[in-house]
C-alpha cells in the first residue's frame, strides 16, 4: 500500500524553464512534507519541507506547495539549471515530523542544456 | 557539517551469510534509520533506533536485525542472507531536538547476494 505517490517516474526540462514534480499521498495523518534530492552514488540530501499548516513554502529558486483536501504537494524550481538533474523523493511524516518517514518511488529530473 | 559515513560502498556476499551493515555518526544524533532503496519502490524503512540500546521496527523489518550499542554506531544485520535483499542501503541520522530536524543520509552501501 504505497500511501506516497510519484506517479512521474521521469521528466525532462529545458534549462531555465520551470521544473514541476508532483505527489500524491493517501494517510490523513500526515501533516509534514519534505522533498529530497538523490545523486547518483549519493545519499539523498534535504532540499525542503513544509508543514500542514501553510500551504506554500519557499526557498531561493525551490517552492513547494501543499493542497491538503487534494493530498496534493509539488515541488517548483525555477529557473532550472543543469545540477537540478536529479532523483527527487516526496516524503511524509505524522505529528509534525515526529513519526517516521515515509517516502514515494521518486521522479528522476533531467535537464536539458 | 553531518558526517553518516557507511562502511562499505560495495560489497558482494552469498546466499546464507551473515551480512553486516555498519553505520557511524559523527554528530551526537539521538535518532538512527535503515533503508533500502529499490527500483520503482524508493526508499523503504527497515529499522530505526530512538537512543541507544532501544530499536523499533520499520515498515520491512523481516529478515533483518539492528544493533545500537552506542549512540554513534548502527548497525544492520541479515541474519542468513537472501537474493532478494540485494539492494542499495541507506542510513540516516537526525537529532531529537522536539522541533523536526531532517534526517541526513550516508552515501550508501549496495549489497549484491549471489
Amino acid at each position: 500500500d504505497q500511501q506516497v505517490k510519484q506517479n512521474s517516474p521521469s521528466l525532462s526540462v529545458q534549462e531555465g524553464r520551470i521544473s514541476i514534480l508532483n505527489c500524491d499521498y493517501t494517510n490523513s495523518m500526515f501533516d509534514y512534507f519534505l522533498w529530497y534530492k538523490k545523486y547518483p552514488a549519493e545519499g539523498p540530501t534535504f532540499l525542503i519541507s513544509i508543514s500542514s499548516i501553510k500551504d506554500k513554502n519557499e526557498d531561493g529558486r525551490f517552492t513547494v506547495f501543499l493542497n491538503k483536501s487534494a493530498k496534493h504537494l509539488s515541488l517548483h524550481i525555477v529557473p532550472s539549471q543543469p545540477g537540478d538533474s536529479a532523483v527527487y523523493f516526496c516524503a511524509a511524516s505524522a505529528n509534525f515530523g515526529n513519526e517516521k518517514l515515509t517516502f514515494g518511488t521518486g521522479t528522476r529530473l533531467t535537464i536539458i542544456p | 557539517d553531518v558526517k553518516v559515513t557507511q562502511s562499505s560502498r560495495y560489497l558482494v556476499k552469498r546466499t546464507g551469510e551473515k551480512v553486516f551493515l555498519e553505520c557511524v555518526q559523527d554528530m551526537d544524533h539521538e535518532n538512527m534509520f535503515w533503508y533500502r532503496q529499490d527500483p520503482g519502490l524508493g526508499l523503504r524503512l527497515i529499522y530505526f533506533s530512538y537512543d541507544v540500546k532501544m530499536k523499533e521496527k520499520g515498515d520491512i523489518p523481516e529478515g533483518y536485525s539492528v544493533s545500537r550499542e552506542k549512540k554513534e554506531r548502527f548497525s544492520l544485520i541479515l541474519e542468513s542472507a537472501s537474493t532478494n535483499q540485494t539492494s542499495m542501503y541507506l542510513c540516516a541520522s537526525s537529532p531529537n531536538t522536539g522541533d523536526y530536524q531532517p534526517q541526513h543520509f550516508g552515501d550508501g552501501t549496495r549489497l549484491s547476494i549471489l
